[in-house]
């Protein structure tokens, strides 16, 4: 399995940014996945959650509101728009597959497996 | 929101010797319980999951246990390539919380 991902940059405060994930080598609609960030020299954060379908979504509380995570299982991608962008908001973030072992409403979640070597967002004026 | 916690933030061991990494759930998560390895300027790896099990290609002397809110990871010989900081994660429920880490180091 490769995830690839893209998009990350320097962006001010108050601005958006959108991530991309591409995954290769498996067939990305039977996975949920997530996006997980690690500010500059700090412990790894979970951000969101995406079904594979679709169907369920989760996101931490401190970007809920601002940030969307949705894929297109057509193009076996994920991705991540993140608006009203904050300095906290800085770090890398990765795309994060899980492991289909646990039902979850007729879908497959569990943990993450496997990750990508991420992509950096700073925001800063 | 379940809360992690893990001791000690930093371990000092030589190669050769055993390592115990603690990990804390705030409640129960069963046995949803997974270690992370992290390398400096790598993606974290998975080493254990379902608190005790290790995914194919990890190391026999890498070893989990626990079960509702105590876990423990073991690394029964430390290894030069071991030195690393170890996280641990929930997945019992959203949101997927995480452990602050713990920093293994020579």
């Amino acid at each position: 399995v490769q995830l690839v991902e893209s998009g990350g940059g320097l962006v001010k405060p108050g601005g958006s940014l959108r991530l991309s994930c591409v995954a290769s080598g498996i067939t990305f609609n039977t996975y949920s996945f997530n996006w997980v960030r690690q500010a500059p020299g700090k412990g790894l954060e979970w951000v969101a959650s995406i079904t594979n379908s679709g169907s369920y979504i989760y996101y931490a509380d401190l970007v809920k509101g601002r940030f969307t995570i949705s894929r297109d299982n057509a193009k076996d991608s994920l991705y991540l728009q993140m608006n009203s962008l904050r300095v906290a908001d800085t770090a890398v973030y990765y795309c994060a597959r899980d492991a289909p072992i646990l039902p979850w409403f007729g879908e497959l979640t569990g943990p993450i497996d496997s990750w990508g070597q991420g992509t950096l967002v700073t925001v800063s004026s | 929101e379940i809360v992690m916690t893990q001791s000690p933030a930093t371990l000092s061991v030589s190669p050769g010797e055993r390592a115990t990494l603690s990990c804390r759930a705030s409640q129960s998560v069963d046995r949803d319980l997974v270690w992370y390895q992290q390398k400096p300027g790598q993606a974290p790896r998975l080493i254990i999951y379902g608190a005790s099990t290790r995914p194919t290609g990890i190391p026999a002397r890498f070893s989990g246990s626990g079960s509702g809110t105590e876990f423990s990871l073991i690394i029964s010989s430390l290894q030069s390539e071991d030195f690393a900081v170890y996280y641990c994660q929930q997945y019992n429920n959203w949101p997927r919380t995480f452990g602050p880490g713990t920093k293994v180091e020579f």
